[in-house]
């Protein structure tokens, strides 16, 4: 029973374009939504996150939207950067505690 | 500021034997949970201590057991191995409490094979 989805696996953007990440979850009760950025041999890194009391939130080039009634968000990176190449999860949780993932999209920013 | 930090980096175990894990929290932080990345997948929860205690698991056997310190660091043991749980294991702390809100950060993780 996956309750967090990233239906795609793999997203290839060009340099100072727009990324566009998705991720729908199935489970009403969440209340709390992060992103992470891997890199190879790296642990997961914190990128920005969004409660559900909320429908935006942004952090410089990040920006992550949340619409309940879809039970979907969206992560938007513009500019992409190549250093932004990495694989991207998405995860969700009730009452802050257990984080539950989705099984990463792989951006490759292309110079 | 030392973040999250795991040892060991790599290991290879035969099936049958055991293995322990170690984690030590990012500074200031008191609560410690445990993750399994398996290759093409996203984390799955294993558990979680605070206060030295279990406070929340995740659908993993009994094989699976944990510790916490009173300097907060952690152990994760797992028994009689399994091909299945080579993977990587990652280590998440957070400051004040489960239910404190506070960014979850994780470690780089100890890759774990077994043969």
């Amino acid at each position: 029973d996956q309750q967090v989805k990233q239906n795609s696996p793999s997203l290839s953007v060009q340099e100072g374009r727009i990324s566009i990440l998705n991720c729908d979850y199935t489970n009403s009760m969440f209340d709390y939504f992060l992103w992470y950025k891997k890199y190879p041999a790296e642990g997961p890194t914190f990128l920005i996150s969004i409660s559900s009391i909320k429908d935006k939130n942004e952090d410089g080039r990040f920006t992550v939207f949340l619409n309940k009634s879809a039970k979907h968000l969206s992560l938007h990176i513009v500019p992409s950067q190549p250093g932004d190449s990495a694989v991207y999860f998405c995860a969700a949780s009730e009452g802050a505690q257990k984080l539950v993932f989705g099984q990463g999209t792989r951006l490759t920013i292309n110079p | 500021d030392a973040g999250v930090t795991q040892s060991p980096t790599h290991l290879i175990k035969t099936r049958g034997q055991q293995v322990t894990l170690r984690c030590s929290p990012k500074s200031g932080h008191d609560t410690v949970s445990w993750y399994q990345q398996a290759l093409g997948q996203g984390p799955q929860f294993i558990f979680q201590y605070y206060e030295e205690e279990e406070r929340q698991r995740g659908n993993f056997p009994d094989r699976f057991s944990g510790h916490q310190f009173p300097n907060y660091s952690s152990e994760l043991n797992v028994n009689a191995l399994l091909l299945g749980d080579s993977a990587l294991y990652l280590c998440a702390s957070r400051q004040g409490g489960p239910r404190s809100g506070n960014t979850i950060y994780f470690g780089e993780g100890s890759w774990l094979t077994v043969v």
